[in-house]
């Protein structure tokens, strides 16, 4: 069965304090990985998509990685407005996995001042 | 582009009441997927089309539960009737292919069933 799990379910860090996220997958194939961060009430909102093994992308004070069973996202220096749930979801190809959109759990992060 | 658009925001409805819920993707997105998000399970894939067509629906609760996609640029999700457990946020996302795959979420419709 497709399945994505995300670690730590809740984080809290100090301001200044860098940490990671991660998000293990076991799909049959992988179309793109994505990241999203939601702040309470809102949509999620689009950060990153990883395509295969090795790639990185950065955004600020945020950066994602992947390998062939997770990815990570890095947070530098974080600041109290990075406090948000960052999810992460996997895109499976289509005709054999038909093409959903899965999601992790979710990692809530709290950054203190 | 104005991203995907849910509505209406808020829904507040008497048990066994249809509702309805909308949603217009992003132009030329191929995709279209309506989720449920709740404290307890997460976000939840109800159903997504691909070019219009429906492709999984066996994230559909129940038979109370139906959407369509008549054409490229609109979605309904249909409750009816509808039941307090419904209560949640239902979000549509859209997902296309530009320079990279890009895949958007509305802002959501809170519903409660009361």
């Amino acid at each position: 069965e497709d399945q994505v799990t995300q670690s730590p379910e809740a984080l809290r860090l100090q301001e200044g304090e860098s940490s990671s996220l991660n998000c293990s997958y076991t799909v049959s194939g992988l179309r793109g990985l994505f990241w999203y961060r939601q702040d309470p009430g809102k949509g999620p909102e689009f950060l990153f998509t990883l395509y295969s093994a090795g790639e990185e992308k950065e955004k600020e004070r945020l950066k994602a990685t992947l390998t062939k069973k997770e990815s990570f996202l890095h947070i530098t220096a974080p600041k109290p407005e990075d406090s948000a749930t960052y999810l992460c979801a996997v895109h499976l190809p289509g005709s054999g996995n038909t093409g959903k959109l899965i999601f992790g759990q979710g990692t809530t992060l709290q950054v203190k001042p | 582009d104005a991203g995907v658009i849910q509505s209406p925001r808020h829904e507040v409805t008497e048990m066994g009441q249809e509702v309805t819920l909308r949603c217009k993707p992003i132009s030329g997105h191929d995709y279209l997927f309506w989720y449920r998000q709740t404290m307890m399970r997460g976000l939840e894939l109800l159903i997504y089309f691909n070019n219009n067509v429906p492709i999984d629906d066996s994230g559909m609760p129940e038979d109370r539960f139906s959407a369509k996609m008549p054409n490229a640029s609109f979605s309904t999700l249909k409750i009816q009737p509808s039941e307090p457990r419904d209560s949640a946020v239902y979000f549509c996302a859209s997902l296309g292919f530009r320079a990279n795959t890009e895949a958007f979420f509305g802002q959501g419709t809170r519903l409660t069933v009361v």
